[in-house]
């Protein structure tokens, strides 16, 4: 079965740090493209940042330039995402998708950026 | 403001045929595929339809995606009940350099 499963989320305080991961099961994860994608509370998906099947390219959306940071480890099939310097508007559900075309999704784990 | 554009909100009877636009311009559904994806209610969103037309095993056939220009339509034909949803389309944008979403249609069927 073709699973993600997501993990590190939490509470963290502006200007605070949290490490995402994603750990990717029943298909060969270092075959594609892995991607972060958002949803505010209330609100529609962001796509946040993707990743290529050997690393050598990664984009980001604006918003996050500079303060996330997407990598993996193939040998571990595992997806991950460094985010600083967090704000308020960082605050929402981020699910990990593998695929050409965000074909897979996680369940999602929830980062609240509070004072 | 979303860089593709859906209706907010459609619906339609159990039975009925209701479609959903969303459009976009050169640098994203002009130039490359369009995915869609159903979100439940309280659950992670699913890809319904990938490379603007197929259907990825275990999605119905009642559900079909087509693109012209630089706009493109998801179409539920025999409306049901467990089809209320919201429904994102998705394009990847060349000028961007990244994946661009629709704000995102809720379905309700009535």
């Amino acid at each position: 079965e073709v699973q993600l499963v997501e993990s590190g989320g939490g509470l963290v305080q502006p200007g605070g740090s949290l490490r995402l991961s994603c750990a990717a099961s029943g298909f060969i994860f270092s075959s594609y493209w892995m991607s972060w994608v958002r949803q505010a509370p209330g609100k529609g998906l962001e796509w946040v940042a993707n990743i290529k099947q050997d690393g050598s390219e990664k984009y980001y959306v604006d918003s996050v330039k500079g303060r996330f940071t997407i990598s993996r480890d193939n040998g571990k099939n595992s997806l991950y995402m460094q985010m600083n310097s967090l704000r308020a508007e960082d605050t929402a559900v981020y699910y990990c998708c593998g695929g050409d075309g965000m074909d897979v999704w996680g369940r999602g784990t929830t980062v609240t950026v509070s004072s | 403001q979303s860089v593709l554009t859906q209706p907010p909100s459609a619906s339609g009877t159990p039975g009925q045929r209701v479609t959903i636009s969303c459009s976009g311009s050169s640098s994203n559904i002009g130039s490359n595929y369009v995915y869609w994806y159903q979100q439940l209610p309280g659950t992670a969103p699913k890809l319904l339809i990938y490379r603007n037309n197929q259907r990825p095993s275990g999605v119905p056939d009642r559900f079909s995606g087509s693109k012209s220009g630089t706009s493109a339509s998801l179409a539920i034909s025999g409306l049901r009940s467990e089809d209320e949803a919201d429904y994102y389309c998705a394009s990847w944008d060349d000028s961007l350099s990244g994946w661009v979403f629709g704000g995102g249609t809720k379905l309700t069927v009535l």
